[in-house]
């Protein structure tokens, strides 16, 4: 059984580019979220892809945007960067979204640099 | 805004328990206290979670009050490799349009001394 992986692992981008971040999820999961985390702060939420349908959204423009795949990995994408993006973006995928028992496993990040 | 409140550090000495307690004085009915770390520079762990009963396992035991308004995570014996950010969490579990997001708030930064 794999876990979650997602790449690149570090990104240098510059304000106004758009940038892509990939997820794959744990084998057998079909829900993946998508969570922004600053330096020093606890990850928020950004979205989250149930089934290839986005099934809830944080508090996040819509300059950020994900889709997910028939094989359940998923993408999140930014467009016109700003300084403040840069953080560590985390995925989590669960098996179905809620439930006592659907704990979310989460990747090791990717480290995004907006310059 | 999460719904818990932490310390923001505590220290431990190796090889004796940690319990990091959490206050979450607003928990509905339909919650569960979720227990997640993360070590520097990794993702999130989860850890343990639990509605009103204790729960144990491999990695810890979570201690929940009668009234159900702070808990406490116990760590029997802590190593080095324990030091991380603790987060608790609590998180509606069921429902048709529930995403089971996890707002996470400042955690606990528990720091395992020699």
């Amino acid at each position: 059984e794999t876990g979650v992986t997602q790449s690149p692992t570090h990104l240098i981008k510059t304000r106004g580019q758009q940038v892509t971040l990939r997820c794959s999820s744990q084998s057998g999961h079909n829900t993946v979220s998508w969570y922004q985390q600053a330096l020093g702060q606890g990850p928020q939420f950004i979205f989250q892809y149930y089934r290839e349908e986005e099934n809830g959204r944080g508090n996040f423009p819509p300059r950020f945007s994900g889709l997910q795949f028939p094989n359940y990995s998923s993408e999140l994408n930014v467009n016109a960067l700003e300084l403040d993006d840069s953080a560590l973006y985390l995925c989590a995928s669960s098996l179905d979204p809620a439930g006592s028992y659907n704990e979310q496993f989460f990747g090791p990040g990717t480290r995004l640099t907006v310059l | 805004d999460a719904k818990t409140t932490q310390p923001p550090s505590m220290d431990c000495a190796e090889g004796r328990a940690a319990n990091l307690p959490c206050n979450h004085s607003t928990i509905s009915g339909n919650e569960y206290v979720y227990w997640y770390r993360q070590i520097h520079s990794q993702g999130p762990q989860y850890i343990i979670h639990g509605l009103k009963n204790n729960e144990t396992n491999e990695m810890a035991s979570l201690i929940i009050t009668e009234d159900r308004k702070s808990s406490t995570l116990i760590l029997p014996h802590a190593t080095l490799r324990d030091t991380a950010v603790y987060y608790c969490i609590v998180r509606v579990a069921h429902g048709s349009s529930n995403t089971g997001k996890l707002i996470f708030g400042q955690g606990t930064t528990l720091q395992v001394k020699p």
